[in-house]
């Protein structure tokens, strides 16, 4: 069965980066586009943007531009999503998403800014 | 971008009995390809998101047939018959007719 499997939570420093994994599995990677989803506490759903992971064309959300990096590893069928200049506002739960209609969903990684 | 509109709340409903939760998009999600991009989305309580509807009115894989949905362009609604325990949670609908993949603010149901 598909399954995303997300890396542990992140606690980091403002103006610090983080790097979040998303490991694929029970299908092959390069068959959907990746997705990213933000959720802040108590808050609703950002789609933040996409890459394709055979040919790592990316797509991002114009309010996520600046800020993140979307990256993809067929040998390993992981895809990366790189925050940078962290801020208060990035402290969320980031989701990786999917399959088609976003079928599929990771665990989501917890990511805390604070100094 | 297109904006999706959703109550924060349900009308309280009893087990057993229907739900209904609208959703508004700010533009016609009816493509030239007859197709609507509307979507459903169900996040139970520490869990992530789940598919419940695709393309307006279609059943996502292993979702109970209590649940549908229809609507026009811009107008839709997700139906709940009989409602369950399980069904608790915070609806989302969502489009992707254009780039930017957009979600309601979501419509959490309310139980009696």
């Amino acid at each position: 069965q598909v399954q995303l499997q997300q890396s542990a939570a992140e606690l980091a420093r403002p103006g610090a980066s983080v790097k979040m994994s998303c490991k694929a599995s029970g299908y092959t990677f390069t068959s959907y586009t990746m997705h990213w989803v933000k959720q802040r506490p108590g808050q609703g759903l950002e789609w933040i943007g996409y890459i394709n992971p055979s040919s790592g064309y990316t797509e991002y959300n114009q309010k996520f531009k600046d800020k993140t990096t979307l990256t993809a590893d067929k040998s390993s069928s992981t895809a990366y999503m790189q925050l940078s200049s962290l801020t208060s506002e990035d402290s969320a739960v980031y989701y990786c998403a999917t399959g088609t209609w976003f079928a599929y969903w990771g665990q989501g990684t917890l990511v805390t800014v604070s100094a | 971008d297109i904006v999706m509109t959703q109550a924060a709340f349900s009308n309280p409903v009893t087990l057993g009995t229907s739900a209904s939760i609208s959703c508004r998009s700010s533009k016609s999600l009816l493509h030239s390809n007859g197709i609507t991009y509307l979507y459903w989305y169900l996040q139970k309580p520490g869990q992530s998101p789940q598919l419940l509807i695709y393309q307006m009115s279609n059943l996502a894989s292993g979702v109970p047939d209590r649940f549908s949905s229809s609507g026009s362009g811009t107008d839709f609604t997700l139906r709940i018959s009989r409602v369950e325990a399980e069904d608790v949670g915070v609806y989302y609908c969502a489009q992707n007719l254009e780039l930017i993949f957009t979600f309601g603010s979501g419509t959490k149901l309310e139980i009696k």
